[in-house]
């Protein structure tokens, strides 16, 4: 099974800053490597499939990189409404698995 | 727009079963993938079984192999997992969510709680 793990845990930034959330996976997993934003006491949202890919709607400010075992979630000139809990998600192969997570919170 | 409602959570004792249920509209039901996901309280997500489109091949976490029984009607446009055997560890929000393409979650619903406690 592929384990994902994310660093770091929790994220402190303000208004504006720039933050980097970074995903690792146990095996080259290529880029089948999604992201999720989750708000407290709602569903996840599907941000970024494919490593990089920008789902419809979600705003340029946050991009995706990586590939082989190595990603990252970048979230430029963070806005009021980014203050939340990030996932990563591997989709190459099953079991699916996630990061544990990342709380951004503000600073 | 797509909609998933689940259904069916509650408390339920160690042991016991539990069929929960997942309403879907807005997309044609029978042309995708469909999954569950789990999240234990205050904790990360976990992904627990995928059914594909036509209800053949399906897959689960180690987790609940055996005790968990993913389907669907299609027919109903409904998605449905059947829990036996629930444990303490198997307390969550139980969300239902639309695969956009071989593990790719893009619609989720709203969660449904399920509760297990003597």
């Amino acid at each position: 099974d592929i384990q994902m793990t994310q660093s770091p845990s929790s994220l402190s930034a303000s208004v504006g800053d720039r933050v980097t959330i970074t995903c690792r996976a146990s095996q080259t997993i290529s880029t089948y490597l999604n992201w999720y934003q989750q708000k407290p006491g709602k569903a996840p949202k599907f941000l970024i499939s494919g490593a990089s890919n920008l789902q419809s709607g979600v705003p340029s400010r946050f991009s995706g990189s990586g590939s082989g075992t190595d990603f990252t979630l970048t979230i430029s000139n963070l806005q009021p409404e980014d203050f939340a809990s990030y996932y990563c998600q591997q989709s190459y192969s099953t079991p699916y698995s996630f990061g544990q997570g990342t709380k951004l919170e503000i600073k | 727009q797509v909609q998933l409602v689940e259904s069916g959570g509650g408390v339920v004792q160690p042991g016991g079963s539990l069929r929960l249920s997942c309403a879907a509209s807005g997309f044609t039901f029978s042309s995708f993938g469909m999954n569950w996901v789990r999240q234990a309280p205050g904790k990360g997500l976990e992904w627990v079984a995928f059914t594909r489109f036509e209800g053949g091949n399906k897959y689960y976490a180690d987790s609940v192999k055996g005790r968990f029984t993913i389907s669907r009607d299609n027919s109903k446009n409904t998605l449905y997992l059947q829990m036996n055997n629930l444990r303490a560890e198997d307390t969550a929000i139980y969300y239902c969510a639309k695969d956009q393409n071989w593990g790719l979650f893009d619609y989720w619903g709203q969660g449904t709680l399920v509760t297990v406690s003597s």
